[in-house]
């Protein structure tokens, strides 16, 4: 079965400061793995995927993430924090493995708050 | 604009009314699927459906139906509601991408927050 943690329910950093934000998976054969982020009151919104090729990621709103194959992780960093990127930060992953489930697997989720 | 849509996006009743909560999406995306998101636990899936008449079990289905009928909507049913489905629910959709629907982004609604009394 795959699996995504998520090990820390909040983060805080200083505006301006870069961040990161954890996710380990497990899953069987290669992973497609996604962070989302929910402002209040709304529904997820897309960042970033791996699927393939080069292990550093980029994505919306200055955010990127490396994908780790032997630590089986796929942390997500940003190298200047603004106040505005404060949300609620989830990892997903999906299995590619033939067989592999259509039902993505989310972490809990990580609270991001960049204090000014 | 590219969206997906919820009705309603509250709603308080009481156990064993019948409710459903309607999903639609403009994006002609052949993939929709339901969540509920609990403290402390993410974000679960609850149905999901690649096309129309081709739905399927997620993680948590128990208590709920879903149907397909066409491509844009995908309501979700709750036949007899009680407490423990009191919850935050997103609808989320996604197009099928080379090699199938595991490596394409989901689109999700802004959720619907329900209280079952």
């Amino acid at each position: 079965a795959q699996s995504v943690a998520q090990p820390e329910d909040q983060v805080n950093v200083a505006e301006g400061n870069p961040l990161t934000v954890k996710c380990t998976y497990s899953v069987s054969g290669n992973p497609y793995l996604f962070w989302y982020v929910q402002y209040p009151n709304r529904g997820l919104q897309f960042l970033l995927k791996y699927i393939t090729g080069d292990n550093l990621v980029k994505g919306s709103y200055g955010f990127e993430a490396e994908f780790n194959k032997s630590q089986t992780s796929f942390h997500l960093k940003k190298p200047s924090a603004l106040v505005s990127d404060s949300a609620l930060y989830f990892c997903a992953v999906r299995g590619q493995a033939s067989g592999g489930s259509y039902i993505p697997t989310f972490g809990r989720g990580t609270s991001l708050i960049v204090h000014p | 604009e590219a969206q997906v849509t919820q009705n309603p996006r509250y709603l308080i009743t009481v156990t064993g009314k019948k409710l459903t909560v309607t999903c639609s999406q403009n994006m002609n995306h052949e993939y929709m699927s339901w969540y509920r998101q609990d403290p402390g636990l993410g974000l679960r899936q609850i149905y999901y459906s690649m096309n129309v008449e081709a739905t399927d079990k997620g993680d948590v289905p128990e208590g709920y139906k879903v149907s397909r009928k066409e491509k844009r909507n995908f309501p979700l049913i709750l036949e007899s509601p009680s407490p423990n489905q009191t919850s935050l629910y997103f609808c989320a959709s996604s197009l099928r991408g080379t090699g199938g629907f595991s490596n394409q982004p989901q689109h999700f609604g802004d959720g619907t927050r329900l209280s079952i009394l």
